[in-house]
């Protein structure tokens, strides 16, 4: 089946370490996403990158950082620079290309909880 | 910029009867919209969208939402809520510009009385 998998789905981590969150899709999307959910505040996107070896900052970057050397591939590393990490992540993919805004396709999230 | 607004944070409807979310934005230009949920602890599904054309889309569960340009609105409606519909809802707007990016509302939080 295609989709998008994250893992794990649940992350502990200690303040001051730095945590990898992977995000894999078999949709052959060119485009992917990270996004942070809270409660009460909806979805902020984090990075996005449109085709493989690119990728560019989102509203709330800082903190974070991201690669993507595959096209399936899109992993976000949480620094030890994000003051406020305990969150739900979101990694989401779609298709690109000059039709218009295409529809995202979300995986299942990963909850991160900094102790 | 585009923006989202999704004025109602809960809403708690009884099992059979009709819902409405609402949904306004704010977008200079033709909007791309979408309608996602989101089951508790779970990614986005989406329900449904729209880009142009009928200003009145069907999606899945037997969602419908309707597209009112002079109103900047794009409310979600079901004739019959049944309890499996409790879940949070999300509005989305598309950007053309720059990396297929949506903006997302804050959510609405649906409870289903039995």
């Amino acid at each position: 089946d295609g989709g998008i998998t994250q893992s794990p789905k649940y992350l502990f981590r200690k303040e001051g370490q730095n945590v990898t969150l992977s995000c894999e899709q078999n949709l052959n999307h060119d485009a992917m996403y990270w996004y942070r959910q809270d409660p009460g505040q909806g979805l902020r996107l984090i990075y996005y990158s449109q085709i493989v070896n690119d990728f560019q900052k989102g509203d709330i970057a800082e903190g974070y950082s991201v690669s993507r050397e595959k096209k399936e591939s899109f992993p976000l590393t949480v620094t030890s620079a994000q003051k406020n990490p305990t969150a739900f992540y979101l990694c989401a993919s779609s298709s690109a290309g000059p039709a218009g805004v295409n529809e995202q396709f979300f995986g299942p999230g990963t909850r991160l909880t900094v102790l | 910029a585009q923006s989202v607004t999704q004025p109602d944070i809960h809403i708690t409807v009884s099992e059979g009867a009709s819902l409405e979310l609402r949904c306004n934005y704010s977008y200079g230009a033709t909007p791309y919209l979408f309608w996602y949920v989101q089951s508790p602890g779970q990614g986005l599904q989406l329900l449904l969208k729209y880009f142009s054309g009928d200003t009145l889309v069907q999606g899945i569960k037997g969602f419908e939402a309707e597209f009112k340009r002079s109103q900047s609105s794009f409310n979600l409606r079901k004739p019959s809520v049944h309890w499996s519909d409790a879940a949070e809802y999300f509005c989305a707007v598309g950007e053309l510009a720059g990396g297929n990016k949506l903006t997302f509302g804050t959510g609405t939080q649906l409870k289903v009385e039995l």
